[in-house]
Formats: C-alpha cells, sequence, structure tokens
C-alpha cells in the first residue's frame, strides 16, 4: 500500500490528452515539492516534472504538471505511442522523514 | 555527459551481505546528494534511502523496510556512492538504481539523474 495513490491504469487514444492523479495528504504532498518520472518498458526511469511543475532541459511541453492542497496532476496532451509508459509521482514525506512513491499508472495509448 | 554506472549486483543467499557501488561522472559529485531507489519485479518503485553531501553534513535517511541493514557511504575522492547490503531477505530482490538527487535544504527535492540499475537476487 503506497503512501501516495495513483490509478493503476489510465488510456487515450493518440492526439488525446491524459491526466494522471496523485493523491497524499499533508505530511507529504500539502508541504513539500512533487515530481513526476516516466519509466519506459525496460528502462531506467526518468524525471518529467519536479518542483510540481517545472520541466527539465529536453522535456517537451506535452508534459504538465499541477498541485493543490493535497494532490497533485500530470497532464499529456498530444499523446503518442512513445508515451506508453509507467508513470510514478514522488515526495518528500515529512512524518516519515523520508521519500515517498506513488503505486506507479500504466499508460497506454490506444 | 552526466552519467550514473551502479554495479556489484548478483546473485547472494540470504542472510549474506552485498555491495553495489555507483560511479558519477560529468559533474561535481560532491556537491549533490545521492540516493538508492529499488523496483522488485513487476513492482513499482521504493527508495532505498538518501546520502547528502558534505554541506549537509554527510548524513543519511533510508526507508523503513532497511533501516538497520543498509548503509549508504560516499566517497567524494572517487565520485563513488556505496550501498552496503547486510541480513539480506528474499524480498530484496530488486533491480537497484543509483540516482542524483536535487535537495530543498536538507530534503530530497527529486531525483534528476539516474543509472541504468543493477540487478539483485536474494535467493537460495
Amino acid at each position: 500500500q503506497s503512501v501516495l495513490t495513483q490509478p493503476p491504469s489510465v488510456s487515450a487514444a493518440p492526439g488525446q490528452k491524459v491526466t494522471i492523479s496523485c493523491s497524499g495528504s499533508s505530511s507529504n504532498i500539502g508541504n513539500n515539492y512533487v515530481s513526476w518520472y516516466q519509466q519506459l518498458p525496460g528502462t531506467a526511469p526518468k524525471l518529467l516534472i519536479y518542483d510540481n511543475n517545472k520541466r527539465p532541459s529536453g522535456i517537451p511541453d506535452r508534459f504538465s504538471g499541477s498541485k493543490s492542497g493535497t494532490s497533485a496532476t500530470l497532464g499529456i496532451t498530444g499523446l503518442q505511442t512513445g508515451d506508453e509508459a509507467d508513470y510514478y509521482c514522488g515526495t518528500w514525506d515529512s512524518s516519515l522523514s523520508g521519500w515517498v512513491f506513488g503505486g506507479g499508472t500504466k499508460l497506454t495509448v490506444l | 555527459e552526466v552519467q550514473l554506472v551502479e554495479s556489484g549486483g548478483g546473485l547472494v543467499q540470504p542472510g549474506r551481505s552485498l555491495r553495489l557501488s555507483c560511479t558519477a561522472s560529468g559533474f561535481t559529485f560532491g556537491d549533490y546528494a545521492m540516493s538508492w531507489v529499488r523496483q522488485a519485479p513487476g513492482k513499482g518503485l521504493e527508495w532505498v534511502g538518501f546520502i547528502r553531501s558534505k554541506a549537509y553534513g554527510g548524513t543519511t535517511e533510508y526507508a523503513a523496510s532497511v533501516k538497520g541493514r543498509f548503509t549508504i557511504s560516499r566517497d567524494d575522492s572517487k565520485s563513488i556512492a556505496y550501498l552496503q547490503m547486510n541480513s539480506l531477505k528474499t524480498e530484496d530482490t530488486a533491480v537497484y538504481y543509483c540516482t542524483r538527487v536535487t535537495t530543498v535544504t536538507t530534503r530530497i527535492g527529486a531525483f534528476d539523474i539516474w543509472g541504468q540499475g543493477t540487478m539483485v537476487t536474494v535467493s537460495s
């Protein structure tokens, strides 16, 4: 049981938009920055979003992040088949004095 | 090129020890905190622990599942981070990733660089 809650799977058609939610509490999302990671099949995870809504160099603006209260959301527009991957949210948990990940969401581009 | 390369994985019996290494290149290693994240076969990501930079005391934090059994250390002169794993259990079987950490004061902000991972299998 993960501290952060994500839907196990989401799906959408190519070209469409999808959002992935990440729900936590005041000890984690509510008072710390959220980051998002993309893990393509058979590869290491990659940082997509940090500090709630910032994109590292090289990440296209089709990917966006937002945070409100104790929840965060990853948005992906203009879906491509190459976006099929597992997506994880994560943040610091002040009560645990450690990092927590969501359980991951598998994105299928139909 | 900024790069992290893990090594030291393999097959080990329950109760035994193993040490993983993470060799960094392309950045000033001593300026960054470093962390280990693992992923059991077919499962999600699990944070293992991290070590702060010397500027923040080089102190460590661990997940409850490994605290007291795993130890993270660093050698800034060699740009290497280590994960010493003792009293290994079958549930420690996973791919272990080394990551570079961006910090927010003394807390982890994000994992911005990842290694390719090294597989650890704990089995008799």
